[in-house]
């Protein structure tokens, strides 16, 4: 089936640096999607993206889509504190487009 | 508060045990889904309802189903259950049926003993 390979796994910052992550797919995507989930609560969607090429900011967060549709950054500038979390990225395929394929997740650490 | 909610938000039971997980969507969400996050597995869709009818069905198991029910809440009914089954599960909803901008509940957390 549909997987998404979402590296790094984990990040280990100092507060106020940038941080990215990608996520790469051997199958084309309709829509890519960013999640964050803190520890006790569900995924909370960030940024959603919808065309090819797409750049889309929200904040400090910035996303896109990529050109071959099979991949997706976000990039997080300046970190804090509170950006502690794993990272989702997920993606609507084209068959089976009722369900979202997520990525592993990458944790994020912040040394203060 | 993404306006879903789900209840319980804890669950331990029995190896063998059936249990029912809820889920109310949003206000004005059509489309529930649910989702199973386990710690080597992570987050893998299970089934897709949109406004009472079945849209899709991922790896879920035979012992597993669900409902949604006209006031559009929806059931996960878990049953002879086994300790692989622990895991979170998570109920997500949407306006339309596309499967995008999904909003996420809080999450059940499931032991199996």
């Amino acid at each position: 089936g549909q997987q998404l390979n979402q590296s790094p796994q984990s990040m280990f910052i100092q507060e106020g640096e940038d941080v990215s992550m990608n996520c790469t797919s051997s199958s084309i995507f309709n829509t890519w999607l960013w999640y964050k989930q803190e520890p006790g609560e569900g995924p909370v969607l960030l940024i959603a993206l919808y065309k090819a090429g797409e750049l889309t900011s929200n904040g400090r967060l910035t996303a896109q889509f990529g050109i071959t549709r099979k991949d997706s950054f976000l990039n997080i500038s300046a970190s804090i504190p509170s950006d502690v979390g794993i990272y989702f990225c997920a993606g609507q395929p084209i068959q089976g487009a009722q369900k979202l394929v997520f990525g592993q997740g990458t944790r994020l650490t912040i040394n203060p | 508060d993404s306006g879903v909610t789900q209840t319980p938000k804890h669950l331990i039971t029995a190896t063998g045990q059936r249990v029912t997980l809820r889920c109310s969507p949003r206000s004005g969400d059509l489309s529930v889904y649910w989702y199973q996050q386990s710690l080597d597995q992570g987050l893998q869709f299970l089934i897709h309802y949109y406004n009472g009818e079945e849209r899709a069905k991922g790896n879920i198991l035979e012992r597993f189903s669900a409902q949604q029910f006209p006031d559009l809440h929806s059931e996960l009914n878990l049953s002879s259950l086994e300790l692989g089954d622990s895991a979170l599960y998570f109920c997500a909803s949407s306006l339309g049926g596309g499967g995008t901008e999904a909003f996420f509940g809080q999450g059940t957390r499931l032991t199996v003993v």
